[in-house]
């Protein structure tokens, strides 16, 4: 595989369930960043992780909780969401700073009932 | 903060012209330009640095103003694979800001 990888496409969950997304960037790069697209609104930055660690938190409600093991995976871990939630959510990298290019994942098709 | 983008739709026929304006409040140091079709991940475009730099990709170029802090993406003799939202992407303390997006339908 090349690029970046996003798993799954889609999901559907309840308010009480926990599930993850997963991210893999297959090219080298040293940040990655999870972002959220709600019909009619610009990319939302979330989180960002450089060189594994967090260097920005937008104000993301404690619900979503991003994990990075290493500089290839990123992970957003999610429990107890809201309706409000529902969104596509985007995992891009780039080489080092956040003004690098960045490369985005296909995204993840997220439904909270 | 968040960059505005103008205008919010634009609906071309095949080989007409179109411009796209971004404006910050901020001062810039940098534009990046992205493009996202219907069902896709955003692509990127191209770089615009500080200098008023012109820069191009096939028949797509972009301007950058940074005393006016604004960057204009201009699309010539526009193709059906056009279609798209376009994002500017501005450089403020080493974040990247999208834009509020513009949605450009070409068709034939």
């Amino acid at each position: 595989e090349t690029g970046v990888t996003q798993t799954p496409r889609h999901l559907v969950m309840g308010m009480t369930n926990k599930k993850s997304l997963k991210c893999e960037q297959h090219l080298g790069h040293n940040a990655m960043y999870w972002y959220k697209q709600s019909a009619k609104k610009p990319l939302e930055l979330m989180f960002v992780y450089n060189f594994k660690e967090q260097t920005e938190n937008n104000s993301v409600p404690s619900r979503f909780s991003p994990e990075c093991p290493n500089s290839s995976h990123l992970f957003l871990h999610l429990h107890t969401l809201q309706p409000e939630d529902s969104a596509l959510y985007l995992c891009a990298s780039s080489q080092r700073t956040s003004t690098d290019t960045q490369y985005f994942g296909p995204g993840t098709r997220l439904t909270v009932l | 903060q968040q960059p505005v983008q103008s205008p919010q739709a634009v609906i071309l026929r095949e080989g007409e012209d179109a411009v796209i304006n971004c404006s910050s409040s901020k001062a810039l140091y940098s534009v990046h330009w992205y493009r996202q079709k219907h069902g896709e991940a955003p692509v990127f475009l191209m770089i615009l640095l500080k200098g008023g730099e012109q820069k191009g990709h096939e028949k797509i170029s972009a301007s950058f103003n940074e005393k006016k802090q604004q960057s204009s993406l201009y699309l010539t003799a526009s193709q059906l694979s056009y279609s798209g939202t376009y994002f500017c992407g501005t450089e403020i303390t080493d974040k990247l800001i999208f834009g509020t997006g513009t949605r450009l339908q070409v068709f034939p």
